[in-house]
């Protein structure tokens, strides 16, 4: 069945790139997003990559998706203490309909 | 602003009661959301639905039940079957086949006492 994993923490320093990472087993999937939660708050989409793409970049944002492998990541540049939050890697199938989740990672960003 | 409300933001209920949690949009989103997060797992799908009077059960609906009788509103009741109800509940609504987002609400947080 389809299943989507990710690392449970990750701490990084103020200033250096965060680099998140997800596996995932079912290839058929669409898209591949990344959101974000904040504490007590619901998701917030951060960035999305359509699945025959290789590399999306949106400002401190870099997606890298390898197909071959089911690997996903996001790499912040230049981490600041508001990006610590929960990052969900997370992908779609069936039109959009279906959307299976991660864990999420735990970014913490000591200043 | 356009969005999606969710509430109360808490919520405590007695063992063997019945609640609901409200959840309206005025995104004008065909497609609506109810999932479950718990700690060290990732949200996991209760109901959708896809157009007014019409829903589907995810992959977590035993003990949960819905409605859609309007566009704008997607409530979720937690009855007294299901077993562990106490969790984080999130909302989302999506434009529907082919959107890329989905918007969430804020969650509620429901404690069972």
């Amino acid at each position: 069945g389809e299943d989507v994993e990710q690392s449970l923490f990750l701490s990084v320093r103020e200033g250096d790139s965060s680099v998140i990472n997800c596996t995932y087993t079912d290839s058929s999937s669409t898209y591949l997003y990344w959101y974000k939660q904040e504490p007590g708050a619901g998701l917030q989409l951060l960035t999305y990559i359509f699945s025959n793409m290789d590399m999306k970049q949106d400002q401190r944002l870099t997606v890298l998706l390898n197909k071959k492998d089911k690997h996903l990541s996001l790499r912040i540049a230049d981490t600041q203490t508001g990006d610590s939050a929960i990052y969900f890697c997370a992908e779609s199938f069936d039109g959009g309909f279906k959307t299976i989740f991660g864990a999420g990672t735990r970014l913490f960003v000591k200043a | 602003d356009g969005g999606i409300t969710q509430s109360p933001k808490y919520l405590f209920r007695k063992e063997g009661q019945n609640v609901t949690l409200s959840c309206e949009q005025n995104l004008n989103h065909d497609a609506m959301y109810w999932y479950r997060q718990d700690p060290g797992q990732g949200l996991r799908l209760i109901y959708y639905s896809q157009i007014v009077n019409d829903f589907q059960k995810g992959d977590i609906a035993e003990g949960y039940s819905v409605s859609r009788e309007k566009k704008e509103s997607f409530p979720l009741t937690v009855t007294s079957a299901q077993k562990n109800p106490t969790a984080f509940y999130l909302c989302a609504s999506s434009i529907g086949e082919g959107g890329t987002e989905a918007f969430f609400g804020q969650g509620t947080r429901l404690t069972v006492v």
